[in-house]
């Protein structure tokens, strides 16, 4: 079945610094990827759309500069958290959609980022 | 945009018996409803999808019902075991090219042994 990876699974960061989390499909090509963030206990939240060569597409209320998206080919996007602050702290986790697919979206394992 | 509710929050069943989670959707364009399950600490996996196209659908012991009228579908779960503890989380997407989805609040199930 499709494979969605991401990398790190989870990484402890101090204030000020940025990180970066790579999301990547590994048999199949995905179009769009979406980046969710998850608070303890919560649902997913929408944070961008991402589509391989060209800008991601965010949601109200997420800082686009804060929250940098790259999507450069169809098996990888990355979100770079810039500035990183303790309330930051999060799982985030994307997803792939087949591009063979119209609709069936696979989910990465999330990373656990914590800001100190 | 597309707003979708989940209940109930919690769901507590003793092994053996059904468990059955509800959602409502918004928007009357959303054509498309997975279900998916995640356990502490993992990633959503998907367990069964639906499209508006189809009023039912059903794998092993789970099924799904879905009433367009009423913008609700519905996860059934029967002869409920303890390793179907974990979240449940419905969403709901109109499809198209961006093929977003909305997610609920999420259900948490427990199941007694």
């Amino acid at each position: 079945g499709a494979v969605v990876s991401q990398h790190p699974s989870w990484v402890i960061c101090k204030s000020g610094t940025s990180v970066k989390i790579e999301c990547r499909s590994l048999d199949f090509q995905a179009t769009t990827m979406f980046w969710y963030r998850q608070f303890p206990k919560q649902s997913l939240m929408l944070m961008a759309t991402s589509n391989e060569g060209s800008k991601a597409t965010y949601e109200q209320g997420v800082e686009k500069d804060k929250f940098l998206i790259n999507h450069a080919s169809l098996t990888l996007s990355t979100l770079t958290v810039t500035s990183a602050h303790p309330e930051d702290s999060s799982f985030y986790i994307c997803s792939a959609r087949d591009a063979s697919s119209t609709d069936t979206q696979y989910f990465g394992p999330g990373t656990r980022l914590t800001v100190l | 945009g597309e707003n979708v509710e989940q209940h109930p929050s919690t769901l507590s069943v003793q092994e053996g018996d059904s468990a059955v989670i509800k959602c409502t959707y918004s928007d009357s364009a959303s054509n498309y409803f997975p279900w998916y399950k995640q356990e502490l600490g993992k990633r959503p996996q998907l367990i069964i999808d639906i499209r508006s196209n189809v009023g039912e659908k059903k794998d092993q012991r789970i099924a799904v019902t879905l009433n367009k009228t009423a913008k609700h579908f519905s996860l059934h779960i029967t002869e409920t075991q303890p390793e179907d503890s974990a979240v449940y989380f419905c969403a709901a997407s109109l499809g198209n090219a961006g093929n977003m989805l909305t997610f609920g609040g999420g259900t948490r199930l427990m199941v007694k042994p």
